[in-house]
């Protein structure tokens, strides 16, 4: 299965309300999952099952979709928030989308 | 607290071999599927192999396959990836991941280790 992640670059304002997608290349149900990644770091899960937030997420992050199409939503962009983001479906083996890097405006 | 510390890494000349290893602790480690995970220096993050909690099935991206071996001690909570034929897209940081049960989202990774293969 592919995956296919847009944008690969995404220019933001704190406060801004961001919109990353995800497009499977044959269904996965709701086995998508996001995760963050700062520099240097380990990437953390965000979000899984499709819609379902982590413990300890923040509420401003959200996911939605089912089947192929696929969004990660941040309701009002925050300074922690600046990183890169990848989806995961693990419907059949692992896949990674190719990354959307949110950089300042 | 869960913890994953992986060691092994380092510089290697293409062909040769490596093995890394990840330290398990804060959880029932023979109760879920671990994997490795690897990222190019710059790049995305790329599945590597993944390994259920008895050892009873056993998963390789088709980039390793052949090439690498995963392989796990519950006794020890410890996962290992024996890499042989490295080649220099081999080159980068290997994740120890645990999954949540199995066949599963990745819920928790290591800091990882640093695999160079280079001349």
């Amino acid at each position: 299965i592919q995956v296919t992640q847009s944008p690969s670059t995404l220019s933001a304002s704190v406060g801004d309300r961001v919109t990353i997608t995800c497009r499977a290349s044959q269904r996965i149900s709701s086995w998508l999952a996001w995760y963050q990644q700062k520099p240097g770091k380990a990437p953390k899960l965000l979000i899984y099952k499709g819609s379902t937030l982590e413990s300890g997420v923040p509420s401003r992050f959200s996911g939605s979709g089912s089947g192929t199409d696929f969004t990660l939503t941040i309701s009002s962009l925050q300074p922690d928030d600046f990183a890169t983001y990848y989806c995961l479906q693990y419907n059949t083996y692992w896949t990674f989308g190719q990354g959307t890097k949110v950089e300042v405006k | 607290e869960v913890q994953l510390v992986e060691s092994g890494g380092g510089l290697v000349q293409p062909g040769g071999s490596l093995r890394l290893s990840c330290a398990a602790s804060g959880f029932t480690f023979s109760g879920d599927s671990m994997d490795w995970v690897r990222q190019a220096p710059g790049k995305g993050l790329e599945w590597v192999a993944s390994i259920t909690g008895t050892s009873s099935y056993i998963y390789y991206a088709d980039s390793v396959k052949g090439r690498f071996t995963i392989s796990r001690d519950n006794v020890r909570n410890s996962l290992y990836l024996q890499m042989n034929s490295l080649r220099a897209e081999d080159t980068a940081i290997y994740y120890c991941v645990r999954e949540q049960g199995s066949g599963s989202y990745f819920v928790d990774w290591g800091q990882g280790t640093l695999v160079t293969v280079s001349s």
